[in-house]
């Protein structure tokens, strides 16, 4: 099946960092998504990207659909402790979310010291 | 809005015990699937179902059976606990749109159920 590098594993940096953390496959997707698990809870959907080179922002996170397909990253500016938790790409062959055909990251840990 | 709700928060089992996780959706969403979290595997899909009456199997199903009796519910039944399927479970739902073809939306989770098998 599909697989995704997601890297860092982690990343423990000072508050007010910017954070970048990518994801890597040796397949195309259609569909690039960006989740965040705070601990204790269920992933929650940060950012979609369904165009390839589509670049989006949330707040202070952007992330973008690599041109390639086979990519996408995620940064962080200026980092603050409700950032901490677990970060998860997911790619889709499917376009529109495709939730049936998702495979996702291991995660990149955030930690943040104040 | 209650979005998807899992339960139990927490179980624990002995092995060899039998339990169901229920999830339940109100957002009238037609896909629904069960995934498992544990330390370094990040989430693999377990089942899914594209609507009532209907369920596949995912990446990891051994162990696990599900039906969708009702839009509403997937229930995630172990027959027979083992400690491998000590984890975190995860009910997650989205929407199925139909225009040229049929695509399913983004995912979204419940809050997750911590199952410990001894």
């Amino acid at each position: 099946g599909q697989q995704l590098n997601q890297s860092p594993q982690s990343m423990f940096i000072q508050e007010g960092e910017d954070v970048s953390m990518n994801c890597t496959s040796s397949s195309i997707f259609n569909t690039w998504l960006w989740y965040k698990q705070d601990p204790g809870e269920g992933p929650v959907l940060l950012i979609a990207l369904y165009k390839a080179g589509e670049l989006t922002s949330n707040g202070r996170l952007t992330a973008q659909f690599g041109i390639t397909r086979k990519d996408s990253f995620l940064n962080i500016s200026a980092s603050i402790p409700s950032d901490v938790g677990i970060y998860f790409c997911a790619g889709s062959l499917l376009p529109g979310g495709g939730a049936d055909g998702l495979t996702f990251g291991k995660g990149t840990h955030l930690i943040i010291q104040p | 809005n209650a979005g998807v709700t899992q339960t139990p928060k927490f179980q624990v089992l002995k092995t060899g015990q039998s339990m169901t996780l229920q999830c339940a959706q109100d957002m009238n969403h037609e896909y629904m699937s069960w995934y498992r979290q544990d330390p370094g595997m990040g989430l693999r899909l377990i089942h899914y179902s594209v609507g009532a009456g209907i369920t596949d199997q995912g990446e990891v199903p051994n162990g696990y059976n599900v039906s969708r009796s009702t839009t509403e519910d997937f229930p995630l039944r172990l027959l027979s606990a083992a400690p491998s399927q000590t984890s975190v479970y995860f009910c997650a739902s989205s929407y199925i749109l139909c225009l040229a073809g049929c695509n399913t939306g983004e995912l979204f989770f419940g809050e997750g159920s911590r199952l410990t098998v001894l």
